[in-house]
């Protein structure tokens, strides 16, 4: 079974400060790794993915995260924050061994991320 | 390319009512899944279709069902309402298996039960 863990439920950061959001995963397998961010009223949009190539993924908006084995973890990070980033962010993670992958994504509890003036 | 789209976007159901709620997959995929999204219990995965078939479904009672028609497009029910099926519930599409390819999701459909 896979599960995720976002560590902090809400994370705050001044404008053009470093952004970090941390996502630790536990999989039996070689997982695929996401991050998707919701907007207010909307559905998901995929910020970047991790699908076992190069280890520092780089994603839409600035967005990088990078794959680590040994910690089993996927931080996502943004070298400046923008009051545009305000926003709910979330870590999956998917089995791409099942077969054909029918399992769907297991996500973790998202983190809001506020953005001070 | 238009994005996954979902109707009705909000919907208001009394308890014991029963729901549909669509999909319409990015033009090419074939494989959609569904999650509920709360704000308890997150984002869980409910089932996923590919090729007109339910390949797998996640722990929810049989209150909740989906098809998937010929043209990729999906719906799911939901019988017997319950308060707490009150939630967004999203759907996503991938243009192969969700395991393996990159799931796009809809701006779901905010269902209220009262």
């Amino acid at each position: 079974a896979q599960s995720v863990t976002q560590l902090g439920s809400h994370v705050s950061v001044s404008e053009g400060a470093l952004v970090l959001l941390r996502c630790n995963y536990s999989s039996s397998v070689p997982p695929y790794l996401f991050w998707y961010v919701q907007y207010p009223n909307q559905g998901l949009q995929l910020l970047l993915k991790y699908t076992s190539a190069a280890t520092l993924v780089k994603g839409i908006n600035g967005f990088e995260a990078e794959f680590k084995k040994s910690e089993t973890s996927f931080h996502l990070t943004k070298p400046s924050a923008h009051m545009s980033d305000a926003a709910e962010y979330f870590c999956a993670v998917s089995d791409p061994s099942s077969g054909g992958g029918a399992d769907g994504l297991t996500f973790g509890k998202g983190t809001h991320l506020i953005i001070q003036p | 390319k238009a994005g996954v789209t979902q109707t009705p976007r909000y919907l208001i159901k009394t308890r014991g009512q029963q729901v549909t709620l669509s999909c319409s997959p990015i033009s090419g995929h074939r494989s959609v899944s569904w999650y509920q999204q709360t704000p308890g219990q997150g984002l869980q995965f409910l089932f996923e279709y590919f090729s007109e078939t339910q390949r797998n479904k996640g722990n929810f009672p049989g209150r909740f069902s989906g098809r998937q028609f010929s043209n990729s497009r999906s719906e799911m029910n939901v019988s017997t309402l319950e308060l707490g099926d009150s939630a967004l519930y999203l759907c996503a599409s991938t243009a192969g298996s969700p395991g393996l390819g990159t799931q796009y999701f809809g701006p779901g459909t905010r269902l209220l039960v009262l």
